[in-house]
């Protein structure tokens, strides 16, 4: 089992669509949950950063995390075609660690 | 501001030959991380260099993989005797380590590398 499994997709929705964006993991020590957008032939780039469980809202996006289900997600609401990209997740562990692992992401088309 | 860069963008050679990858990292950031991105996978880890101190090199996959920071900055990743598993994307990332808590860290455009 990976320490982190992320659906590949492709997840195809219309315009204005809410999208949910999940990710499992195995790893009980991981603390830092984050969410990477990458766009085609671009690197990443840090959407959402939150620790432990709950929500952090951020405009149309919002984190969500669940430690006691080992699970987190990414919402985004009135979807634009603008959000058509790859999202990756990444958590690691406690403050001293720096070590991310990486989901294998999900590719997200928004359809005008 | 300038960001992450990476050179060459892109870069076919011949299995056998040896690759050098280049990172330049955002000005003062004193960590740096090289990544490798396959076709369909996540982002695995390679080095990791955090100013003066030893890296962290747990992620190289083979002693083909060496990577060097010269002070302090500037990056190269050399892969020698390529073979044709090493096509990937290859991303390095800098970050400002002030507080290892809330890091984070940015990312270049990545050398997409075909070894044929």
């Amino acid at each position: 089992q990976k320490e982190v499994e992320q659906d590949p997709g492709p997840l195809s929705v219309p315009e204005g669509a809410i999208v949910s964006l999940n990710c499992t993991y195995s790893n009980s020590a991981f603390q830092y949950f984050m969410w990477y957008r990458q766009y085609s032939r671009k690197g990443p780039e840090l959407l959402m950063y939150t620790y432990s469980s709950g929500n952090k809202e951020d405009g149309r996006f919002t984190a969500q995390v669940d430690k006691s289900s080992k699970y987190i997600s990414l919402f985004i609401r009135d979807s634009q075609p603008s959000d058509s990209a790859t999202y990756l997740c990444a958590m690691k562990a406690g403050a001293g660690s720096y070590q991310l692992t990486f989901g294998k992401g999900t590719k997200l088309s928004v359809i005008p | 501001g300038a960001g992450v860069s990476q050179s060459p963008s892109n870069k076919v050679t011949e299995k056998g030959k040896d690759v050098e990858l280049r990172c330049d990292p955002i000005s003062g950031h004193t960590a740096l991380y090289w990544y490798r991105q396959s076709l369909g996978q996540g982002l695995e880890f390679l080095i990791y260099f955090q100013g003066n101190s030893a890296p962290d090199k747990s992620g190289l996959p083979s002693d083909r993989f060496s990577a060097e920071r010269t002070g302090g900055s500037v990056s190269t990743l050399t892969i020698q005797r390529t073979q044709q598993e090493d096509s990937a994307v290859y991303l390095c990332a800098s970050s400002d380590v002030l507080d290892g808590s809330k890091e984070t860290q940015y990312f270049g455009p990545g050398t997409r590398l075909l070894v044929l």
